[in-house]
């Protein structure tokens, strides 16, 4: 079992819709989740991190975090052309001193016209 | 620019050869990373030194040595180069247990 696990796409969604990516963990020791985006051949870039059990919002972004379930989520609202992307899932625990991230596989989104 | 960078973008080499990459970071963070990124996309932690302490240090091939001279710096040197080592390699760095990593923009190694 990996210790990230995403749906790689492509996940695609009409221009304005709710685009939803997620993300599963194995570790239950994890604390803190991450979602970066990466355009293709750039570098990762953060978008959002949570650490409670819930809905994080931030703009058109929303995590949402279930620990019970070992489940984190992207939603995308009014999805545009400029998120097509690699959507990237980190999750952090207590190993090398709270500093690494594991990351999963990533989901390509590609947002249509 | 207050940023990461890496040097070289592009790194083109035979199979057995000697190579390295280097990695700066001019944010004031004390905590820097070298990750792996394959054909496939995935991201890998490779390494990272806390203040020229190496704290993380994954199952990686001992042909892989890093070395930080000061926590500003973290160079990756890779010996004796196998076709398996053609991937992207990412720099990062952070503050100590921050939230947020910040990538460099990453060097294209391509093993022949």
């Amino acid at each position: 079992q990996k210790e990230v696990e995403q749906n790689s796409g492509p996940l695609s969604v009409p221009e304005g819709a709710i685009a939803s990516l997620n993300c599963t963990y194995s570790d239950r020791g994890s604390q803190s989740f991450f979602w970066y985006r990466q355009y293709s051949g750039k570098s990762p870039e953060l978008i959002m991190f949570i650490y409670s059990n819930g809905d994080k919002e931030d703009g058109r972004f929303t995590a949402q975090l279930n620990k019970a379930s070992q489940y984190v989520s992207l939603l995308i609202r009014d999805s545009q052309p400029s998120d097509s992307a690699t959507y990237l899932c980190a999750v952090k625990g207590i190993t090398g001193g709270g500093n690494k991230l594991t990351f999963g596989t990533g989901t390509q989104l590609k947002v249509e016209l | 620019d207050t940023a990461v960078s890496q040097t070289p973008k592009y790194l083109v080499t035979q199979m057995g050869n000697d190579k390295s990459i280097k990695c700066e970071q001019n944010l004031g963070h004390d905590t820097m990373y070298w990750y792996k990124q394959d054909s496939k996309k995935f991201l890998k932690i490779m390494f990272s030194y806390n203040n020229k302490e190496l704290i993380i240090n994954e199952t990686v091939p001992n042909r892989f040595s890093p070395k930080s001279p000061d926590k500003a710096h973290l160079n990756l040197h890779i010996n004796s180069l196998e076709l398996g080592d053609s991937a992207v390699y990412f720099c990062a760095s952070s503050q100590v247990r921050a939230n947020e990593q910040f990538f460099g923009p990453g060097t294209r190694l391509t093993v022949l």
